[in-house]
């Protein structure tokens, strides 16, 4: 069974930084890109960044609000994925999901999450 | 950036009806990299549909996903109790990918 479990949220000041993690199990962490999408309180989903395979490179992407201050980076040894979150804003304030591609889908199996609060 | 517009905002129907949900994409999604996702009150999304058309692993056959270029649709074919829920399509043909802004399917 895949899990995807998110850790590492939490209350943060604007401008501060802060790293989540996805810890994964039940799958060939080496095969899969793992992407990050958050949430908003009711609010809709937003798709953050991903990060590819060693085959492909460890190829990044972000959405343009992110891009420059967020990193997704992954430790194949730790079956891990990581989101570093640096110069957050309050617009950042949101559930983090982790989630895993699968047959080229981005987001074929999701964690639960994790909150983020940014504020003073 | 492909904007993706969902209608309608709400949609209010009995238990047993169908439903039928839009996605429109400002631009043509290439390859119908299309999905649909569904999401429950405190809970995670799930996948139910891919490609535009084939459903995830699980997904019962009252779920249908069509359409191409910029207009899809997510139909369900006899509304069950479980599917009263947030659904929300997303581009993942170019970067970066986007979502809808979801469609609710709420209890009339």
């Amino acid at each position: 069974e895949v899990q995807l479990v998110e850790s590492g949220g939490g209350l943060v000041q604007p401008g501060g930084s802060l790293k989540l993690s996805c810890a994964a199990s039940g799958f060939v962490f080496s095969g899969s890109a793992l992407h990050w999408v958050r949430q908003a309180s009711g609010k809709g989903l937003e798709w953050v960044g991903r990060i590819e395979t060693k085959s492909n490179n460890y190829a990044t992407s972000y959405t343009p609000s992110v891009e420059g201050r967020f990193t997704v980076f992954r430790d194949e040894s730790k079956n891990t994925a990581y989101l570093q979150m640096n110069s957050l804003k309050i617009e950042d304030t949101a559930v983090y999901y982790c989630t895993r591609q699968g047959g080229g889908v981005p987001s074929w199996d999701w964690g639960q999450g994790t909150l983020v609060i940014v504020s003073s | 950036e492909i904007v993706l517009t969902q209608s309608p905002g709400t949609l209010s129907l009995s238990p047993g009806e169908r439903a039928t949900l839009s996605c429109r994409a400002s631009q043509s999604i290439s390859s119908r990299y299309l999905a649909w996702y569904q999401q429950k009150v405190g809970q995670a999304p799930r996948l139910l549909i891919y490609g535009a058309s084939s459903r995830a692993t699980g997904i019962p056959d009252r779920f249908s996903g069509g359409g191409s270029g910029t207009d899809f649709t997510l139909t369900i074919g006899r509304l069950e109790p479980e599917d009263f829920a947030v659904y929300y399509c997303q581009q993942y043909g170019s970067s970066p990918l986007t979502f809808g802004g979801g469609t609710k399917v709420e209890i009339k």
